[in-house]
């Protein structure tokens, strides 16, 4: 079945370090690819997607290039703040109807320290 | 501002009871879902509804029940039957199963039972 594999964790940086959180998938098909971002205590809020081979997501100085050709999608940052410091989820949704639903990576923590 | 509201915030309940978790979205979305989160195991689906009337299991829907009455409201019931309900419980919404769209998710709701 589709899956997604992030890199285990959990991530320390410390403050303006550069950021990449990996994550491959497996579909049976092209998937649109997205980034979510969990905060403590809260919900997921939608960081980043892209819907096409070599589109790249881009939000709040995050990016993601999706690479159908290594089938990743990994998140960088170039100078990451304390208050990037949460918990990151990938996902990859496939099709149309009833059973099109978000698959999701384990998540991976980042912490940040100043 | 549209979006989805869970309620309450925190719940506690004693063992032996049943209690329901809130879930409304003014998003005039189609799609809405129940996912329970539980710390190091990532997202896991509990139940989905693609229409009003009705709704599908997910991956762990034994011991919950849940009802679409409305395209706004979602309702969660964890029943006594649950093993072990302590969890933090998200509510999430779609406009529908087309790939390129994800998820819109609520706060979340952290049951105890005590």
């Amino acid at each position: 079945g589709d899956s997604v594999t992030q890199m285990e964790g959990p991530v320390t940086l410390s403050e303006e370090a550069f950021l990449t959180i990996n994550c491959t998938y497996t579909a049976t098909g092209y998937p649109s690819l997205f980034w979510y971002v969990q905060y403590p205590g809260e919900g997921l809020q939608l960081l980043l997607k892209a819907t096409k081979a070599d589109d790249k997501g881009s939000n709040k100085g995050f990016e993601a290039t999706y690479r159908k050709e290594t089938t990743s999608f990994h998140l960088e940052k170039g100078s990451v703040q304390v208050s990037d410091s949460a918990v990151y989820f990938c996902a990859l949704r496939l099709g149309a109807g009833a059973n099109s639903k978000l698959t999701f990576g384990k998540g991976i923590t980042l912490s940040v320290r100043p | 501002d549209g979006g989805i509201t869970q309620s309450p915030k925190y719940l506690f309940r004693k063992e032996g009871q049943n209690v329901t978790l809130s879930c409304e979205q003014n998003l005039n979305h189609d799609a809405m879902y129940w996912y329970r989160q539980d710390p190091g195991q990532g997202l896991r689906l509990i139940y989905y509804s693609q229409i009003v009337n009705d709704f599908q299991k997910g991956d762990i829907a034994e011991g919950y029940s849940v009802s679409r009455e409305k395209k706004e409201s979602f309702p969660l019931t964890v029943t006594s039957a649950q093993k072990n309900p302590t969890a933090f419980y998200l509510c999430a919404s779609s406009i529908g199963g087309g790939s390129i769209y994800g998820y819109t998710f609520g706060s979340g709701t952290r049951l105890t039972v005590v």
